[in-house]
């Protein structure tokens, strides 16, 4: 049983287009997070949330915790954007992660 | 407010040699936890640290250690590495290990 679950595994996208990533989570949590890593690199903070959306830039991420679902958005797609995404809950002193979405943006 | 820091950022060793890794979580965070990412795999629980105490564990073979400083700088050591240790390791703190925690960048650690 995974505690986190991802969505898509894979996305390809057109620069310029939207795009949404999923996470749903059965741990009951305090806070999800968004992490971002790009080929080769080390791991990148992108949001934590507990509640309602946060937005930086052209990355919105959005928090349901009654339903337990996460999104993570991105308007208007750059190829720069191109990493895996990771969510990440925790639960008993350590975090959950989902499996990654692998997006990669095409110019 | 400084982030948490993860040192090396890159790491090369030998079949055999012994690696410890080092993490300084955010001032005023008690509990450091660490994960191991190998290529293809999703990031992996291995321990978790609060106040100089190891918590919890993930289920990793017995050369994978740790421990925790009274700064709660943490750090975790790899004996007799093997290939398949070639990963990127992350450590997370927060104050009580469920609620607001930051990530590190990871170290990555290279073993031919």
């Amino acid at each position: 049983k995974n505690e986190v679950e991802q969505s898509p595994q894979n996305l390809t996208a057109q620069e310029g287009e939207f795009i949404t990533i999923n996470c749903s989570y059965s741990v009951g949590i305090s806070a999800l997070h968004w992490l971002q890593q790009h080929p080769g690199g080390g791991i990148v903070s992108l949001f934590m949330l507990s509640s309602g959306k946060k937005k930086h830039g052209r990355l919105i991420a959005t928090i349901n915790i009654q339903e337990k679902h996460s999104s993570l958005h991105i308007t208007a797609s750059h190829p720069r954007d191109s990493a895996v995404y990771i969510c990440a809950v925790p639960g008993g002193n350590q975090f959950y992660f989902g499996t990654g979405t692998s997006l990669t943006v095409i110019p | 407010k400084a982030g948490v820091t993860q040192t090396p950022r890159y790491l090369i060793k030998t079949r055999g040699q012994q690696v410890t890794l080092s993490c300084s979580p955010i001032s005023g965070h008690r509990s450091v936890s660490w994960y191991q990412q190998t290529p293809g795999q999703g990031l992996q629980f291995l321990f978790e640290y609060f106040s100089e105490t190891q918590r919890n564990k993930g289920n990793f073979p017995g050369r994978f250690s740790g421990r925790q400083f009274s700064n709660s700088r943490s750090e975790m050591n790899v004996s007799t590495l093997e290939l398949g240790d070639s990963a990127l390791y992350l450590c997370a703190s927060s104050s009580q290990g469920d609620t607001e925690a930051f990530f590190g960048q990871g170290t990555r650690l290279t073993v031919v």
